[in-house]
């Protein structure tokens, strides 16, 4: 199986700086890749997928980019609203799927 | 628009059977390239993947849980079913389904808002 290595674990940051967060798969994914947020008690919230295509109604301050084993998540000027966890999730032909152990945003 | 829900126990004891049920509307399984997903998250934990059927009924399981798991649908109701034998503490976690992207089956749009699984004796 194809492992996720994503990181930072956790981060904090302050209103308006720029966080990145990557995701490493052990082997060559391509770009099959989505990122998601979720929020404290809440189902996760899909943002990014097959690596940088953002969904319909995210805000454009989220991006994403990569392919083959190294992805990165961008949140451009972080907003109080950010305050969540992020994870990668990737997804074969077989189909196997898995997601990153996640990355908890604070916001300070 | 599209809603999902989960229900099932909230407790369950030491091998026994858990069966969730996921009812959605919005959309309909009978449609070609939709499919529905479980997905669990142990409390402080990452997410997991479980099991996915899709439209024409083929079924997926995760590799290390696929001896333990069963995925059915019942596309008259809008309903998904998915049942795990021999549960164990460790399988206590928030029980998600969602929805993938027609075509997709692997990228969730749209999630209920999960339910919540102890197992305890």
């Amino acid at each position: 199986d194809i492992q996720m290595t994503q990181s930072p674990s956790s981060l904090s940051a302050s209103v308006g700086d720029r966080v990145t967060i990557t995701c490493q798969a052990s082997r060559d994914i391509g770009y099959f890749l989505n990122w998601y947020q979720q929020k404290p008690g809440k189902a996760p919230n899909l943002l990014i997928y097959e690596a940088s295509t953002l969904e319909a109604g995210v805000p454009s301050r989220f991006s994403g980019s990569g392919s083959g084993t190294d992805f990165t998540f961008t949140i451009s000027s972080l907003q109080p609203e950010d305050n969540a966890t992020y994870y990668c999730q990737h997804y074969d032909n077989l189909p196997q799927l898995t997601f990153g152990g996640g990355t908890k945003v604070e916001i300070k | 628009q599209v809603t999902l829900r989960e229900s099932g126990p909230a407790l369950v004891k030491p091998t026994q059977t858990l069966t969730l049920t996921c009812s959605f509307s919005g959309f309909s399984l009978n449609t070609g390239g939709m499919s529905v997903t479980w997905i669990r998250q142990p409390p402080g934990k990452a997410l997991e993947w479980l099991a996915r059927i899709d439209w024409d009924g083929d079924r997926y399981y995760s590799t290390s849980l696929k001896n333990r798991l069963s995925i059915s649908k019942d596309t008259s109701k809008n309903q998904v079913v998915l049942t795990m034998t021999n549960m164990d503490p460790v399988d206590t976690a928030t029980y998600f389904c969602a929805r993938a992207k027609r075509g997709s089956g692997a990228t969730f749009d749209y999630w209920g808002q999960g339910t919540q699984v102890t197992v305890s004796s």
